[in-house]
């Protein structure tokens, strides 16, 4: 089915673990976006990249580094987790003509 | 900072009733776009309906219908004959027309309860 996969849905870190979140997206969207949701908190957007081969922070970008790897792909790394990155993690790709976006089915990370 | 402000955390409606979940926005552009996500506990974002800001006329779908006041900077969701599937977080986002930004702006969400 066409859309927006991401990997793992959950996952259980130490403090100072490293861990790569994968997204990937069939629709050939040029833009994908990862944001974090918090309770009380709405989403937050990490990290987005326009097109191909470009990336640029977001409203929360510390502690988080991305990858655009090619058109469909676009990775999320923590690379020392702590206990304030536990969240939900949605990477989503904007749908284009003004409908918003498509959203992964997000990932539970807990980080203890 | 251009924000969107969801001023209920909370709400509750009974079954077959109506309820008004509201939703204010800042911004210093003329063309935008406005949306409600539905997320059951499922964590799924469903888009409800959308509302483009050079547009009047308020955008319907089914049951979901908006009260959008540009002047205002207001984008209000009703949801008519509640049902017990409606029960979920509802977040008002913004986002600015084309190119690089795209980014969307989420409000931070109202829980509705639906009660049988």
């Amino acid at each position: 089915n066409a859309g927006v996969t991401q990997t793992p849905k959950f996952q259980v870190l130490k403090t100072g673990q490293s861990m790569t979140l994968q997204c990937a997206q069939d629709m050939n969207h040029n833009s994908m976006y990862w944001y974090r949701q918090d309770p009380g908190m709405g989403l937050r957007l990490i990290y987005y990249s326009a097109s191909e081969g470009t990336t640029d922070k977001g409203e929360v970008p510390n502690g988080y580094n991305v990858s655009r790897l090619n058109k469909r792909e676009f990775s999320l790394r923590l690379e020392s987790a702590a206990p304030s990155q536990t969240s939900v993690y949605f990477c989503a790709s904007i749908t284009g003509g003004g409908y918003g976006y498509t959203f992964g089915s997000g990932t539970r990370l807990t980080v203890v | 900072a251009q924000t969107v402000t969801q001023s209920q955390p909370e709400m509750s409606v009974q079954e077959a009733e109506t309820v008004t979940l509201s939703c204010t926005y800042d911004t210093s552009e003329s063309d935008y776009y406005l949306f409600w996500y539905k997320q059951p506990p499922s964590r799924q974002m469903i888009l409800v309906i959308r509302q483009e800001a050079y547009k009047q006329q308020n955008a319907t779908e089914n049951r979901f219908s908006v009260n959008f006041q540009k002047a205002a900077k207001s984008f209000s969701l009703k949801i008519s004959d509640s049902q017990l599937g409606d029960a979920a977080m509802y977040f008002c986002a913004r986002m600015n027309y084309g190119g690089s930004q795209g980014n969307l702006i989420f409000g931070k969400g109202t829980k509705l309860s639906v009660k049988p």
